[in-house]
């Protein structure tokens, strides 16, 4: 089974800091995608990656960029965090999407107080 | 944008009945996925069903796909308390990411 690995369960970080949020994929998926959750909006697509350092903005890129340098790994930086970037962060990946479905971490519920 | 629309929002049932939820989408898609979530953790893939299939069947899970209408439903059938969480449609273009709803939330009652 493919496995997802995100970091951190649960992360508090104060405003203003620099937040990076980890994902590893065990499999050889060339798709690896960032969302953010968020009760009532559903699931919000910040940035995605088909390719080790290629990156292509989502639905909601302001505030964040991303890094992805080994294919096995996609990190979403957060460069100043803010309390409206409070939020559950879920990490995903997939080997096609016209064919197979997405395999997602455990997710970050990250707090910025 | 979101491009799935699930109804009901929420569901309530007693173990041992069939669920149904529904998903209606506004443009052609190449594939729609259902996706479970439980409670504060990651999605889970269920099943994918593509534009050129009409039904899919997974254990006590069945799809269908209207694309006529631009609408899916996820039957579960003899439930089980165990079967309590979110469940989400996606849906996928040609070589494109996956754009989920908002979600449908499914109570089991013992």
């Amino acid at each position: 089974d493919v496995k997802v690995t995100q970091s951190s369960r649960y992360l508090v970080k104060r405003t203003g800091e620099k937040v990076f949020l980890e994902c590893v994929q065990d499999m050889d998926h060339e798709n690896m995608f960032w969302y953010r959750q968020d009760p009532g909006l559903g699931l919000r697509l910040i940035y995605f990656s088909y390719d080790v350092k290629m990156k292509e903005k989502g639905d909601i890129p302001e505030g964040y960029s991303v890094s992805r340098e080994k294919k096995e790994r996609f990190s979403l930086i957060l460069e100043s965090a803010s309390t409206n970037q409070t939020s559950m962060y879920l990490c995903a990946s997939s080997l096609d999407t016209g064919f197979y479905g997405y395999t997602f971490g455990s997710g970050t519920r990250l707090t910025v107080v | 944008s979101q491009q799935g629309e699930e109804d009901p929002q929420a569901l309530s049932i007693q173990e041992g009945e069939n669920a149904t939820m529904n998903c209606s989408y506004k443009t052609s898609i190449n594939n729609l996925q259902w996706y479970r979530q439980n409670s504060g953790r990651g999605l889970v893939h269920l099943i994918l069903i593509r534009s050129n299939e009409r039904e899919k069947h997974s254990g006590r899970l069945r799809v269908t796909l209207d694309t006529s209408k631009k609408s899916s439903s996820l039957l579960i059938t003899a439930s089980r308390a165990a079967d309590t969480a979110s469940y989400f449609c996606a849906t996928a273009r040609a070589n494109s990411k996956l754009t989920f709803g908002k979600g449908i939330t499914l109570s089991v009652r013992p």
